[in-house]
């Protein structure tokens, strides 16, 4: 376990349809980052939450958002799905300076049918 | 981040050392260098990370030249279960980390 919680595990649902992804980082760290890992692209960063405020931005869709709440854990929302959004997706999280880099959860796989 | 370069895939008799290049020749004085690997479809888990010294953890040695443009991860007796992709990464700390597609390493009994 590494101390970074992601549900749910699995996720199936049809086009059109919104779900949402929840993260609880590891205890004391305040950072939160959401990757996209696609069957023909490798790990794709998303975005970066810092103690509630968004951070960094990357390849992230317009019908994606996330957010990160006063407790510090981060939900991604997916709306208007499409067959190509199937995929894993990581949280990790870490300390803001920090030395070792992140602590990945164990993903969530959505299925868009 | 600077780009870092790795071999696609090299193969790793179990028990023996493995050895895992990486080039990063445009990296910068404050970017670390960090290896993550991943194993089939779980979460990338952190190895090892440095910025000039060699340093060496439980799981694996880092090897960083001088100029600190290459660098080399050294499993020390690999296993079945080290078998993943593994990744080499340049960032400068609390920036994000971005993966390339990293070297699969397979070991073989």
């Amino acid at each position: 376990d590494s101390g970074v919680t992601q549900t749910p595990k699995h996720l199936i649902t049809a086009t059109g349809q919104r779900v949402t992804l929840r993260c609880s980082p590891r205890s004391g760290d305040l950072s939160v980052y959401w990757y996209q890992q696609s069957l023909d692209q490798g790990l794709q960063f998303l975005i970066q939450y810092y103690n509630g405020e968004e951070r960094a931005k990357g390849n992230i869709l317009e019908r994606f958002s996330a957010q990160q709440f006063p407790d510090l854990h981060s939900e991604l929302n997916l709306s208007s799905l499409e067959l190509g959004d199937s995929a894993l997706y990581f949280c990790a999280s870490s300390a803001l300076l920090d030395s070792y880099g992140y602590t990945f959860g164990s993903g969530t796989r959505l299925t868009v049918v | 981040d600077a780009k870092t370069t790795q071999p696609p895939s090299m193969d790793c008799a179990e028990g023996r050392a493995a050895n895992l290049p990486c080039n990063h020749s445009t990296i910068s004085g404050n970017e670390y260098v960090y290896w993550y690997r991943q194993i089939h479809s779980q979460g990338p888990q952190y190895i090892i990370h440095g910025l000039k010294n060699n340093e060496t953890n439980e799981m694996a040695s880092l090897i960083i030249t001088e100029d600190r443009k290459s660098s080399t991860l050294i499993l020390p007796h690999a296993t079945l279960r080290d078998t993943a992709v593994y990744y080499c990464i340049v960032r400068v700390e609390g920036y994000k980390l971005s993966f390339g597609a990293g070297t699969t390493v397979t070991v073989r009994a």
